[in-house]
């Protein structure tokens, strides 16, 4: 079972979009439609933003969106703010009912 | 609201064994899996391995040979046990509920805070 590759690092300006992405196998994203996405703020416990692809937690803004192609997903955030700046981990089920996450990728807003 | 809050030793001498305990508040352990994850200091996030209040459980493939996840309804607890560590087990050690539907696990929906677990080298 090896981790799903993300970017190590993303970047953007205030108000500009970026995405992340989140690779997988036929045995986890690709065969699931579990994946989730956390945000994790420096010494804070991880925070669900997007779970089952693409569908947000009550009280997350409408800038975050989840996609997924193939055994690819994606993390959408737009119009970025300050407060965006975060770890950003993306997670899936996987075969035999386990769980894999990403490496992480570390948002910087400019 | 779903609280979960860990506890056990900070410091494990190497080749001992880790312990840790997860008490939640708020919400019956009998319902949902209930998950330990662990993030070395600095790296990304590792699934560890979680727990149906039957007993029944499920391990990171990497970890499973020294790994234990036990559970004690009538405290409303569950437990890590992870033995033979090494300082490469320095992690923050999280516990976590998995919202899971038709036993599938969905994803984490409720956090603890975390607890850092250091094993000098």
């Amino acid at each position: 079972q090896s981790a799903l590759t993300q970017p190590a690092s993303v970047s953007g300006s205030p108000g500009q979009s970026i995405a992340i992405s989140c690779t997988g196998t036929g045995s986890d994203v690709g065969s699931y439609n579990l994946v989730s996405w956390y945000q994790q703020h420096p010494g804070k416990a991880p925070k669900v933003i997007i779970y089952e692809v693409n569908k947000r937690p009550s009280g997350v803004s409408d800038r975050f969106s989840g996609s997924k192609s193939g055994n690819t997903a994606s993390l959408t955030i737009a119009g970025l703010q300050a407060e965006d700046e975060a770890d950003y981990y993306c997670c899936s089920c996987a075969d035999s009912n386990t769980l894999v996450f990403g490496g992480g990728t570390k948002l910087t807003v400019l | 609201q779903v609280q979960l809050q860990e506890s056990g030793p900070g410091l494990v001498k190497p080749s001992e064994t880790l312990s840790l305990t997860c008490t939640v508040s708020g919400y019956s352990i009998t319902t949902y899996y209930w998950s330990w994850i662990r993030q070395p200091p600095g790296k990304g996030l590792e699934w560890i391995g979680y727990i149906y209040y039957s007993g029944s459980t499920y391990y990171n493939p990497s970890l499973k040979s020294r790994v234990t996840i036990s559970v004690d309804t009538s405290k409303n607890q569950f437990s890590l046990k992870l033995t033979s560590v090494t300082a490469a087990d320095t992690a923050v050690y999280y516990c976590a509920r998995i919202y899971s539907e038709r036993w599938l696990p969905y994803f984490f929906d409720f956090w603890g805070q975390g607890t850092l677990v250091t094993v000098p080298s």
